[in-house]
């Protein structure tokens, strides 16, 4: 299995309150994502990263920031948290080539599931 | 617009039933993937594959390129195998971005 692991895996907070999600893998992967799953939307892009401190928007990026300042950790921050970001958030690795070859196999966390009320 | 689509969205089979999901996309792509997900738990990469079949155990995904077209089988069905199960690709020219399918809840009944 692939190494990566998210923090924390449940959280429940308060509309307005800032929340920070973490990701941490151990594959040395150079692509990191953040993914929010919804019922009816499939899995949808929030933000990635290709390198550290190399990030970009995803479709579903507003109320959303990421910052990437080492390889392992990937960290999404709701700055002021709103009931519609109510969402099992997933993070998931890939690596795009190996000494020219092609590997790109996504790995996917855990899931932290975060409840606002 | 939906880059890539799967059918059925649910299906449900009787325990030792050969199943079949099929999974069409529409961009250019380096690789698709077939991913499973059992209720409540975590996203499992099951394939990865760019041209012709792969076999894992009971499992078969196979893909034709020219027809932008994959499908994945369980032959001799069993209730463990009751998940969702999403195609997701690689598109080609976007950064190694990824395209998700919305899955297709799977129910063996016993």
């Amino acid at each position: 299995d692939a190494g990566i692991t998210q923090s924390p895996r449940h959280k429940v907070t308060e509309t307005g309150t800032p929340v920070t999600l973490r990701c941490h893998q151990t594959e040395n992967h150079r692509y990191m994502y953040w993914y929010r799953q919804d019922p009816g939307h499939g899995l949808r892009l929030i933000h990635y990263s290709y390198g550290v401190k190399d990030t970009d928007k995803g479709e579903v990026s507003d109320g959303y920031s990421v910052s990437r300042s080492k390889t392992e950790d990937f960290l999404l921050t709701l700055e002021s948290a709103t009931s519609s970001q109510t969402s099992v958030y997933f993070c998931a690795i890939s690596e795009s080539s190996v000494a020219g070859q092609y590997t790109g196999e996504l790995f996917f966390g855990e899931g932290s599931r975060l409840t606002v009320l | 617009k939906n880059e890539v689509e799967q059918s059925p969205q649910n299906l449900t089979a009787q325990e030792g039933e050969f199943i079949t999901i099929n999974c069409s996309y529409s961009v250019g792509i380096s690789a698709l993937h077939w991913l499973q997900q059992h209720p409540g738990g975590g996203i499992v990469s099951l394939f990865m594959l760019s041209s012709g079949k792969k076999k894992h155990g009971r499992l078969i995904a196979t893909i034709n390129i020219q027809e932008k077209h994959s499908s994945l089988h369980i032959t001799a069905s069993h209730p463990r195998d009751s998940a969702v199960y999403i195609c997701a690709v690689t598109a080609l020219n976007t950064g190694n971005q990824f395209y998700f399918g919305t899955g297709t809840s799977l129910t063996v009944i016993p």
